[in-house]
């Protein structure tokens, strides 16, 4: 049972527009949401990451919308550029683990 | 920044042999390691949390005799495949997870930047 469903798999964005890639999960216990950035053959790395009692969280381009109610959370990547191309990963913690969204790998067309 | 590295980055070995994986926390003590495997153009999955000085926890269905844990300091976990087989192929990827303020607790985790093994 996967318990951080994202989506979508694959997104393709011009550059200077806006990518979104949503997560959404069930366990309530979950309390730290960090989305994470991979470029091929390289290990994940921490780009945002979100507690559930702040609705929202803004670094540079990256923002996190976090909706308690709906179990739901979001990455907004604006103006993107094509050096964003790579694949994201929505991550969940809990009790010492933790639990990761299926990825979404984004192209930004030039 | 909070850095971690891995060696060696890329393994070629026979099948049967072993092969050792470091994983380091550079600039910080790690409160806690952990050990992914990725498979091609798939979300990591975690092997095992280990703990500095205790034994690792193991994920279900993950063998723990094949797959050996040792973290032997705060800054130090080492994986070693036993008797490798070339299903066992696949990219290994360690985190540490770093202390908070005065040494407590912080989600904070950080990746190393990965094993590329290959079991001829």
């Amino acid at each position: 049972q996967q318990q951080v469903k994202q989506s979508p798999q694959s997104l393709i964005v011009q550059k200077g527009g806006i990518s979104i890639i949503n997560c959404a999960y069930e366990n309530t216990a979950f309390d730290y949401f960090p989305w994470y950035q991979q470029f091929p053959g390289k290990g994940p790395a921490l780009l945002i990451a979100i507690r559930p009692d702040v609705s929202e969280k803004k670094e540079g381009r990256f923002t996190i919308s976090f909706n308690k109610s709906a179990k739901q959370f979001s990455l907004h990547i604006m103006d993107s550029q094509p050096g964003d191309s790579a694949t994201y990963f929505c991550a969940a913690y809990n009790f010492n683990k933790f639990y990761f969204g299926s990825g979404t790998k984004l192209n930004v067309k030039p | 920044g909070a850095v971690v590295s891995q060696h060696p980055s890329r393994v070629i070995c026979k099948s049967g042999t072993s092969v050792k994986i470091e994983c380091r926390s550079l600039d910080f003590q790690a409160t806690t390691m952990f050990w992914y495997r990725q498979f091609p153009k798939q979300s990591l999955m975690l092997m095992a949390t280990s703990n500095e000085g205790s034994k690792a926890t193991y994920e279900q269905g993950v063998e723990k005799d094949k797959f050996l844990i040792n973290h032997a300091s705060l800054t130090l976990s080492t994986l070693t495949v036993t008797s490798a087989h070339p299903e066992d192929s696949s990219f290994y990827i360690c985190s540490a997870q770093r202390p908070g303020l005065a040494g407590g607790f912080s989600y904070e985790q950080y990746f190393g930047p990965g094993t590329r093994l290959t079991v001829t």
